[in-house]
């Protein structure tokens, strides 16, 4: 199956400067890469996703890059607000199938005011 | 809509019993499935259906059994709980389980389960 690894597992940054979380995945027939961020006691939303088609995508504040070649692909998230604390997950596609995914262990990011 | 639906909130279980976690979607979504998030490792599939009457095994299926006889519900049961079993499980749904596909996996409120 895929395995999907994330870093850094924990990320402090000062209020309106910028964040970034990295993943690598495993298996080359992967083609959808979702972000989740979770709230405290909530469950995982999504939040962007991209698919192998596309090299980058963007959504007001954050946007994710994927590299094929080397199987990896970040989140950015600029001018970083409190309310973007939580813990982020990304994700890959088992396979070709882009409903099954495989998660990486989670970032949590703390926003310091 | 309420989306999708997980009870209990919380439960304590002792070694070797059983009990079954409730998951209701009200989306008509085709694909469902159980997930359990422990620390550091991040959501793990546990079981997934792709419409009723059919259903499959995930990452970490053993010590679980599901069913799927509606659309709508997909309950997880844990026939002898055992200490490893503690964590978060997390039922999901998606619109559909054919390619192409949205995507996207709405999540419930999570199931908090603690084994002694």
């Amino acid at each position: 199956g895929e395995n999907v690894e994330q870093h850094p597992s924990t990320l402090s940054v000062q209020e309106g400067d910028s964040a970034v979380i990295k993943c690598t995945y495993s298996d080359s027939a992967s083609n959808y890469f979702p972000w989740y961020k979770q709230e405290l006691g909530k469950g995982p939303q999504l939040i962007i996703d991209i698919r192998s088609n596309v090299g980058e995508k963007k959504d007001q504040r954050i946007a994710v890059t994927l590299n094929k070649t080397a199987k990896h692909f970040s989140l950015h998230i600029t001018e970083t607000q409190p309310e973007d604390s939580a813990v982020y997950f990304c994700a890959a596609s088992f396979s070709s199938n882009d409903y099954k995914l495989s998660f990486g262990a989670g970032t949590t990011v703390t926003v310091r005011a | 809509n309420a989306g999708v639906t997980q009870t209990p909130k919380f439960q304590v279980l002792k070694t070797g019993q059983s009990m079954t976690l409730q998951c209701a979607q009200d989306m008509n979504h085709e694909y469902m499935s159980w997930y359990r998030q422990d620390p550091g490792m991040g959501l793990r599939l546990i079981h997934y259906s792709v419409g009723a009457g059919i259903t499959d095994q995930g990452e970490v299926p053993n010590g679980y059994n599901v069913s799927r006889s509606t659309t709508e519900d997909f309950p997880l049961r844990l026939l002898s709980a055992a200490p490893s079993q503690t964590s978060v499980y997390f039922c999901a749904s998606s619109l559909s389980s054919g390619v192409p596909n949205t995507g996207e996996l709405f999540f419930g409120e999570g199931s908090r389960l603690t084994v002694l």
